[in-house]
């Protein structure tokens, strides 16, 4: 089955220490990886895809297909980082993304 | 421009009552889906279409679940007899094309008393 899995429902850091919020996938096939992201009181929004292989607000994530993981990191963490974290795949011929349960980034100032 | 918009935001319903939610997609997008999300969880897929065609209707999980995009614009997704495990936030997203970027409406929270 399609599945992706974020193992931390809440991850604490303080300002400044890097983070790392962990995805794994079972997925046939080479899926897409995306990350989203939710800021308080704000919707869902895409932070990043790894086709695009790009690092938006200091934040990237790199496919491993040897361990089936999509890290997403950022070596300093601000305040502003501070939202519920989803990670997504989709593939194996479908276009509907299967997200993760989400991870809950707390930064302390 | 605006974004996809939703409505209600809130509803409160009592179990057993019919409810029908709204989603206004991005102007000229082609795709749109919903998807909904129980607490602690992430979102689940519902439906989808592709302008106004239903293009997958295996999330929906019973047959008091449809959803309908007419003119392949605005779509509502309803809710018949509602029971309390209908509560979660209901998620309406819309894309330019089935490949592309999903942008996400503010959500609907339904609450079944």
């Amino acid at each position: 089955a399609q599945r992706v899995t974020q193992p931390e429902k809440l991850l604490s850091v303080f300002k400044g220490a890097p983070v790392e919020l962990k995805c794994n996938y079972s997925y046939s096939g080479s899926p897409e990886l995306f990350w989203y992201v939710q800021y308080s009181r704000q919707r869902l929004q895409l932070l990043l895809r790894h086709i695009s292989r790009e690092s938006i607000k200091g934040f990237t994530a790199d496919l491993n297909k040897g361990e089936t993981s999509f890290h997403l990191k950022k070596p300093f963490a601000q305040e502003e980082d501070s939202a519920m974290y989803y990670c997504a795949a989709r593939g194996g011929g479908s276009y509907i993304p299967t997200f993760g349960r989400g991870t809950s980034l707390i930064v302390h100032p | 421009g605006a974004g996809v918009s939703q409505s209600p935001r809130y509803k409160v319903t009592k179990r057993g009552q019919d409810v029908a939610l709204r989603c206004d997609p991005i102007s000229g997008h082609v795709s749109l889906y919903w998807y909904r999300q129980a607490l602690g969880q992430g979102p689940e897929f519902l439906t989808y279409f592709n302008y106004e065609a239903q293009q997958d209707k295996s999330g929906l999980p019973n047959d008091r679940f449809s959803a309908e995009r007419p003119e392949g614009s605005i779509s509502t997704l309803t809710i018949q007899r509602t029971e309390q495990r209908d509560s979660a936030m209901y998620r309406c997203a819309s894309s330019a094309s089935s490949l592309s970027e999903q942008y996400f409406g503010p959500g609907t929270r339904l609450t079944v008393t």
